[in-house]
């Protein structure tokens, strides 16, 4: 079955470092979406990426976070200076409609800004 | 900001017995709602989805409500399992999640 992957599963940095969070979206998914969880908070929504560009942000999404997709294949989270409550999972997700089908979930970066 | 509500933290059932969730949303412009299910150190598992225009949705062992009017949707697994012992999210489209219920089944 299909799945999304992220990579690193744990990462530990330095408050003031750069970051770049890795995920591999389905083959035929359009859509991408990050989002994080604070331990014991709510998953929330940062960004979601389709056609080569933003489409939705949160507030969280601030200037420091930034996404790519280098290739045909990953997707990348990138935090410019991380600052300690930038601690979180961070989840990678993918769908191939957009808001009218699920989006699939990859199993989690755990960042830990020390 | 709180557009979609669970209002439960947790909630602890039987075996066997019904296991009632609840959410509730105040943007009247969300038409399409999903639950999902997550484990400690997994990501979220979509569960079940349902359409503004559909009232309930069921597959298999879950159905999810949906009451327009009162801006209320309720996902009802029967019978429980203790598989089932897991965070369930409801969310409007994929941008919107609500904190999470604990869900536990016990045997």
């Amino acid at each position: 079955e299909p799945e999304v992957t992220q990579t690193p599963s744990h990462q530990v940095t330095q408050m003031g470092q750069e970051v770049i969070l890795r995920c591999v979206p389905i083959s035929n998914h359009l859509y991408f979406y990050w989002y994080r969880q604070i331990l014991g908070q709510k998953v929330e929504f940062l960004v979601s990426f389709y056609n080569n560009e933003i489409s939705e942000k949160s507030e969280i999404f601030d200037d420091q976070f930034s996404v790519e997709r280098p290739d045909g294949s990953n997707f990348t989270l990138k935090i410019r200076s991380t600052k300690l409550e930038d601690s979180a999972m961070y989840f990678c997700a993918s769908s191939d409609q957009g808001g009218r089908t699920e989006a699939f979930f990859g199993q989690g970066t755990r960042l830990t800004v020390v | 900001d709180q557009q979609v509500k669970q209002n439960s933290p947790s909630l602890s059932v039987q075996e066997g017995r019904i296991s009632i969730l609840n959410c509730d949303y105040t943007n009247s412009m969300f038409d399409y709602f999903l639950w999902y299910k997550k484990y400690p150190a997994e990501g979220p598992t979509f569960l079940i989805s349902i359409s503004s225009i559909k009232d309930k949705n069921e597959d298999g062992r879950f159905t999810v409500f949906l009451n327009k009017s009162a801006k209320h949707l309720s996902l009802h697994i029967v019978p429980s399992q203790p598989g089932d012992s897991a965070v369930y999210f409801c969310a409007a489209k994929e941008l919107v999640f609500g904190a999470g219920t604990i869900l536990r089944v016990k045997s």
